[in-house]
């Protein structure tokens, strides 16, 4: 009964492969984000979508794509993979964070990803 | 803008002191404050949030936090740590206003037996 599952755990490539990694929460929230953290711990957010509609996106390169089938699951696909692109992404979900809601967040497990 | 203020890298208590984890906050309006938890190797866990109401809050495993609006903090604090609190801790805040959480740096927080 995992409330926000990731997939691949870990994933280790090759510098300039194509990777997609997947999300599905099954709380029936309506909003999910994608959070990056790198290797000193900091965590950053990349990206968030509300009913599959984009609201938050971050300076992020544009090699990375989000997409949003449904609400219950938002993708991750990165391009041409670099070494930088070394970390742990988490996906999170929440209900809609409208003005006024103080709406917890929750993590997945995570999605280790080291380019080589 | 909002942006979170973590000022101890490593906070180390023996088991059974109290254990206090420093979060100062800054944000243009109300601030939503949260309080995670990530144990290595694993995802962000979900420990206490402060809204509105009771400046204290108390949340899982025994931990409670205290908002003080006039010096833009939220402490966390257990007053009995155990060695399984050994963990990397995150304050969050977030605008009402505004969509994006955003963390702290992070505390490790290491208990010792």
């Amino acid at each position: 009964d995992t409330a926000v599952s990731q997939t691949p755990k870990y994933l280790v490539t090759q510098m300039g492969n194509d990777k997609s990694i997947k999300c599905e929460q099954n709380l029936g929230h309506d909003t999910m984000y994608w959070y990056k953290q790198d290797s000193k711990k900091f965590l950053k957010i990349m990206f968030s979508y509300n009913n599959k509609e984009l609201i938050i996106n971050e300076t992020v390169p544009n090699r990375f794509s989000p997409k949003s089938p449904d609400k219950a699951h938002l993708n991750l696909h990165i391009n041409s993979l670099e070494l930088g692109d070394s970390a742990v992404y988490f996906c999170a979900s929440s209900q809609n964070p409208n003005r006024g809601s103080g709406n917890t967040i929750y993590f997945g497990e995570g999605s280790w990803l080291t380019v080589v | 803008a909002q942006s979170v203020a973590q000022p101890e890298d490593q906070v180390n208590v023996a088991e059974g002191n109290p254990l206090t984890v420093k979060c100062t906050y800054s944000v243009s309006g109300n601030p939503y404050l949260f309080w995670y938890v990530q144990y290595p190797n694993r995802g962000l866990q979900f420990l206490l949030k402060y809204i509105t109401g009771d400046n204290l809050v108390k949340g899982s495993y025994g931990f409670e936090a205290e908002f003080n609006k006039s010096q833009t903090s939220f402490h966390l604090k257990k007053p009995s740590a155990l060695v399984s609190d050994s963990a990397l801790y995150f304050c969050a805040v977030r605008d009402i206003d505004d969509y994006k959480l955003s963390f702290g740096a992070g505390t490790t927080v290491t208990v010792r037996a």
